[in-house]
């Protein structure tokens, strides 16, 4: 109950394309759900983050989709660029201790030139 | 300083030796976390602190682990007698508050049992 399962696991994407991850959780005590992105080497930063009260948000080229009644989340890069590649992960935390992020296994984007 | 600042950045050790793991957090955060990232996973949650108490060590997975927060700024992650199941990414993250909001992780320590 306390996973969040993220897919694919690894995504090629041609420069100016889409990108999409998706993830999935259980626990309906989840309130609020951050996208972070990581380098190798670097820890993770965070991209966007969203909370169930709204069913879409947008920053820049990055926007997450949730949908509350089927529990799914999912990230959407619009025109991909060679420096988006990376990892992504989403992640879940509730109001019972919203520290507790569970993060899912991770995306590794390639954006191909 | 800027960020969240973790020493040491990697750290080779034997089989059940001791090893500390340091975290110096953004100043002005209260809270503070210890993660751990094994190869191709997610981060998974091992401690936090809020202040100098550790508020929730429930991810630590077992009592070679333990960490202490004395001033309430700068945490140490020890590890007594390693294993090689033990080698991963110890990541340290920190956040105005342990409440909500976004957290800053640090770079790492690579810690390598051998």
């Amino acid at each position: 109950q306390q996973q969040v399962k993220q897919s694919p696991q690894s995504l090629i994407v041609q420069k100016g394309g889409i990108s999409i991850i998706n993830c999935a959780y259980e626990n309906t005590a989840f309130d609020y759900f951050p996208w972070y992105q990581q380098f190798p080497g670097k820890g993770p930063a965070l991209l966007i983050a969203i909370r169930p009260d709204v069913s879409e948000k947008k920053e820049g080229r990055f926007t997450i989709s949730f949908n509350k009644s089927a529990k799914q989340f999912s990230l959407h890069i619009m025109d991909s660029q060679p420096g988006d590649s990376a990892t992504y992960f989403c992640a879940a935390s509730g109001t019972s201790g919203t520290y507790k992020y569970i993060f899912g296994t991770g995306t590794r984007l390639k954006v191909l030139a | 300083g800027a960020g969240v600042s973790q020493t040491p950045s990697n750290k080779v050790t034997e089989k059940g030796k001791y090893v500390e793991l340091r975290c110096d957090p953004i100043s002005g955060h209260t809270a503070l976390y210890w993660y751990r990232q094994s190869l191709g996973q997610g981060p998974e949650f091992l401690i936090y602190f809020q202040g100098t108490g550790a508020a929730d060590d429930s991810g630590l997975p077992n009592d070679r682990f333990f960490a202490v927060r004395p001033e309430g700024s700068v945490s140490t992650l020890k590890i007594q007698r390693t294993e090689r199941g033990d080698s991963a990414v110890y990541l340290c993250a920190s956040s105005f508050s342990g409440v909500t909001g976004e957290l800053f992780f640090g770079e790492g320590s690579r810690l390598t049992v051998l």
